[in-house]
This record gives structure tokens, C-alpha cells and sequence, in this order.
């Protein structure tokens, strides 16, 4: 089975620190997402990488990054964290599928992030 | 742009009945449909995918239809069981040959023993 995993269950940062969110998947994934999760408002994504060292903004970008320097870690910054960052955070990959889009295929997700920005 | 709506938010059925879930998507140009559940505080956990020239798919006791021309999916789930308690999503890629998945709110289900 594709194991996504995130290194943290909870997390508590204090507004303005710098917050490292880690994702690792062990199935040689090419493509590696970053969601929020938030009540009312449901998933929204982040960022998408679908290559080593690749990237593509999702519909939030502002105020985080993404790091990709290996395939199989796909990395989350928070680069001055605020309260209103505080929420859910999933991490998913996927296989490149037919015609070369990720959507083709399922996408396996990790068991979530809850960041608490005070 | 492309919307999904899960209707409705919330429902509790008894054990043993036959649950019915309904997505609608407001765009027919889809590469695919996929149901997905999550547990409270937990990741999502990819149940079915059905690609858009298909007309079902089926796992267990778990069916789920598509009819793209009139923007619907339904996930059917036989013979309810409490273990199946949990909020239920659909996603629907954004538009042709997009990588971006828009998704659904959910409908929560309670399974009442």
C-alpha cells in the first residue's frame, strides 16, 4: 500500500515563526500536492509539484513555499506564520497517469498536519 | 469555474439501510470522479475513481455512478454499518487536462447502531 506520511500530527507555532511542514511518500510518486482543510470552506490547494525541483501554484500560495528536492519529499513553508494560517494541512501524491495528468489517478493522502498559529 | 456540491451537509441513517450520496458538478468536462472518505481529524482515503468514459465503478459494497452530461455522481453503499460513520467526498478534476482537483464539502454520515 502508498504510505504518504507527515511528520507531524499537531503542531503549535507562535505568529511570525518560520514553520517547516515535511510530507514523504514511499511509491515513487512524480506528483506530490499541499492542501488546507478548513470548516465550511474544504480542501483548497496549496501548491503542486509534479517533478523533482517543480512547482505550480495552487489557488492559496500567499504566505507559504514549497520545497522538492527529492522525489520522494515534498516540503511546506510557512514563511512567517499568522493566525489565520492556522487549519488542517494534507499532503497527497499521485502517479502520473494516461496522457501524462495526475488526476488520472487516485490520489493517496497523509494523515494531516493540525497547525495552531497563537 | 468548475463547482461541486454535496447535498445534503449531514444525514444519520439506521444500520443496515442502503445509503445514497449525491455530487453534482457544474462543468461535464471531466477527466474523472473520484469519492474519497475521511475520518474525523484524519487524511482522506481515496474509495473509488471512476474515469469520465466510464459509467460505474465498484468495490465491495461500495458502487459509485457517473452521468457527466448531467453533472452527477452517486456513491451507493449497501447494507450500512456504524464502521462506515465518517464525512464522504467527491472530486472532480477542474477542467480538460487540468491537474487540479475541485473538490466537494463533504456529507457526513452517521451510521446509528
Amino acid at each position: 500500500d502508498v504510505k504518504v506520511t507527515q511528520s507531524s500530527r499537531y503542531l503549535v507555532k507562535r505568529t511570525g515563526e518560520k514553520v517547516f511542514l515535511e510530507c514523504v511518500q514511499d511509491m515513487d510518486h512524480e506528483n506530490m500536492f499541499w492542501y488546507r482543510q478548513d470548516p465550511g470552506l474544504g480542501l483548497r490547494l496549496i501548491y503542486f509539484s509534479y517533478d523533482v525541483k517543480m512547482k505550480e501554484k495552487g489557488d492559496i500560495p500567499e504566505g507559504y513555499s514549497v520545497s522538492r528536492e527529492k522525489k520522494e519529499r515534498f516540503s511546506l513553508i510557512l514563511e512567517s506564520a499568522s493566525t489565520n494560517q492556522t487549519s488542517m494541512y494534507l499532503c497527497a501524491s499521485s502517479p502520473t497517469g494516461t496522457g501524462g495528468f495526475a488526476t488520472n489517478e487516485k490520489l493517496f493522502f497523509g494523515s494531516g498536519t493540525q497547525l495552531s498559529v497563537l | 469555474k468548475q463547482e461541486v456540491t454535496q447535498i445534503p451537509a449531514a444525514l444519520s441513517v439506521p444500520e443496515g439501510e442502503n445509503l445514497v450520496l449525491n455530487c453534482s458538478f457544474t462543468d461535464s468536462a471531466i477527466y474523472n470522479l473520484q469519492w474519497f472518505r475521511q475520518d474525523p481529524g484524519k487524511g482522506l482515503t481515496s474509495l473509488l475513481l471512476i474515469q469520465s468514459s466510464q459509467r460505474e465503478q465498484t468495490s465491495g459494497r461500495l458502487n459509485a455512478s457517473l452521468d457527466k452530461s448531467s453533472g452527477r455522481s452517486t456513491l451507493y453503499i449497501a447494507a450500512s454499518q456504524p464502521g462506515d460513520s465518517a464525512t464522504y467526498l467527491c472530486a472532480v478534476t477542474r477542467d480538460y487536462g487540468n491537474n487540479r482537483l475541485a473538490f466537494g464539502k463533504g456529507n457526513q454520515v452517521v451510521v446509528i447502531p
